[in-house]
């Protein structure tokens, strides 16, 4: 299978407790996305990553949420200190994106993160 | 910022077409997409439409662009059981990367 996976696929942990999220990207793509989507709604932008470089991340992104991308392959997404309300579905998407490109973005199966 | 909306539910008979609106809010947007998410799965890309487009046809789907409205449908010709899923609209910009989504459109379909 070559598309965007994630691990795991899903987390149930106690408030208050650390997690720690891993997407693969599709090989080659250089652009690395996450999205978090609660109930009902459509996906947000969390941040994303060119190669190993963080360009851009959400006002969603609290200071206890960090994401790498160490060496422009897969990447990880930390919640420190997990609230009830982060409970929601976290989407990786990954798209290559060069001069004559469009940034199509793929999308995993998503982690589902149940805060107790 | 932009704002991406479409109505929650749509019920179509197995067989006839479905049509899924959109309106978006900025007239920038550069790249509209269809995205399919099934229960359970992530979001599956359906097809996308460039801004200097009005109509792109692939195979059951058709996506109609009217920028002065700033309205996005998609058809999708004789609709199977195999088509229930939430669709969403979505919109990008060439000065930005993030993908602003819409709320989704639950389809589901009578026999």
């Amino acid at each position: 299978d070559t598309g965007v996976s994630q691990d795991p696929r899903h987390k149930i942990t106690k408030r208050g407790q650390n997690v720690t999220f891993r997407c693969d990207p599709i090989s080659e793509h250089n652009r690395l996305y996450w999205y978090r989507q609660t109930l009902g709604q459509g996906p947000e932008f969390l941040t994303y990553f060119q190669n190993e470089a963080q360009l851009e991340k959400s006002r969603l992104l609290s200071d206890r949420f960090s994401a790498e991308r160490p060496k422009g392959s897969f990447s990880t997404l930390e919640i420190q200190r997990t609230e009830q309300g982060d409970s929601a579905m976290y989407l990786c998407a990954s798209s290559f994106v060069n001069l004559i490109s469009t940034d199509t973005q793929y999308f995993g199966p998503g982690t589902r993160l149940t805060v107790l | 910022g932009e704002d991406v909306e479409q109505s929650l539910f749509l019920s179509v008979r197995e067989g006839d077409s479905s049509v899924i609106n959109c309106t978006y809010t900025d007239s920038s947007s550069t790249y509209l997409y269809w995205y399919k998410q099934e229960p359970g799965a992530g979001l599956q890309l359906l097809t996308y439409i460039f801004s200097n487009m009005d109509m792109k046809q692939d195979q059951r789907l058709t996506v109609l662009l009217n920028k002065k409205d700033k309205h996005l449908s998609l058809r999708i010709a004789d609709t199977q059981t195999g088509d229930s899923a939430i669709y969403f609209c979505a919109v990008s910009y060439s000065s930005a990367s993030k993908i602003i989504f819409g709320s989704g459109t639950r389809l589901s379909i009578r026999p």
